[in-house]
């Protein structure tokens, strides 16, 4: 039940755009997005909600569409700090509490 | 800001060892998590707690066991530590359906 990401690696020059996606076989809930930069804890960037609604924080935004159990996340006019690895998780509920599963990572790397 | 503090950026243990690996959160928060993330394989979920005295088994449990007598901190134990559970140890915590907030992490060796 762990998401798939993809690609899972991307290399980009700085200003370029990237899509990270990340499909699950199990019906959806929300999706969290996080980054993890080099030897630092993840740092969660936004959570998508059931509803296809899209969300933004700076230049990075996301999708979600419940439908095909997929999200996207949108990099835009890359930086060079959005280099990192990004990790999608799939929320689901276990034992009246929840829980996120994650997939196995992006790793994004930005060129000057 | 939300504090995750995990007791040890890193640690050397031998085989056969009783392993704890301490976290505490200062938020409040009812979930926390214990996570083992290996190189290719992401983040994976061992053991986690909605409440005091309450967890449930995660995806990859087996080796370990977890202990949460007091809200703000929940340790992982392993039982008899063996060299493929090196590896890093993110703790996290969380209100509701929020955002985990992790710790910095332990990487622990095996040897």
């Amino acid at each position: 039940q762990q998401p798939v990401q993809s690609p899972q690696a991307v290399i980009l020059r700085e200003g370029e755009d990237a899509v990270i996606n990340c499909s699950s076989s199990k019906a959806l809930y929300s999706v969290h997005w996080y980054r993890q930069k080099h030897g630092e804890a993840p740092v969660f960037l936004m959570i998508l909600l059931k509803g296809g609604e899209q969300k933004g924080h700076d230049k990075i935004s996301a999708s979600f569409n419940e439908k095909k159990q997929q999200s996207s996340l949108y990099l835009t006019a890359s930086q060079l700090s959005y280099s990192g690895t990004y990790f999608c998780g799939t929320a689901y509920t276990q034992g009246g509490s929840e829980k996120l599963v994650f997939g196995k990572g992006t790793k994004l790397t930005v060129n000057p | 800001d939300v504090k995750v503090t995990q007791s040890s950026r890193y640690l050397v243990k031998r085989t056969g060892e009783k392993v704890f690996l301490e976290c505490v959160q200062d938020m409040d928060h009812e979930n926390m998590f214990w996570y083992r993330q290996d190189p290719g394989l992401g983040l994976r979920l061992i053991y986690f707690s909605y409440d005091v005295k309450m967890k449930e088994k995660g995806d990859i449990p087996e080796g370990y066991s977890v202990s949460r007598e007091k809200k703000e901190r929940f340790s992982l134990i392993l039982e008899s530590a063996s060299t493929n559970q090196t590896s890093m140890y993110l703790c996290a915590s969380t209100a509701g359906w929020q955002p985990q907030h992790f710790g910095d992490g332990t990487r622990l060796s095996i040897l």
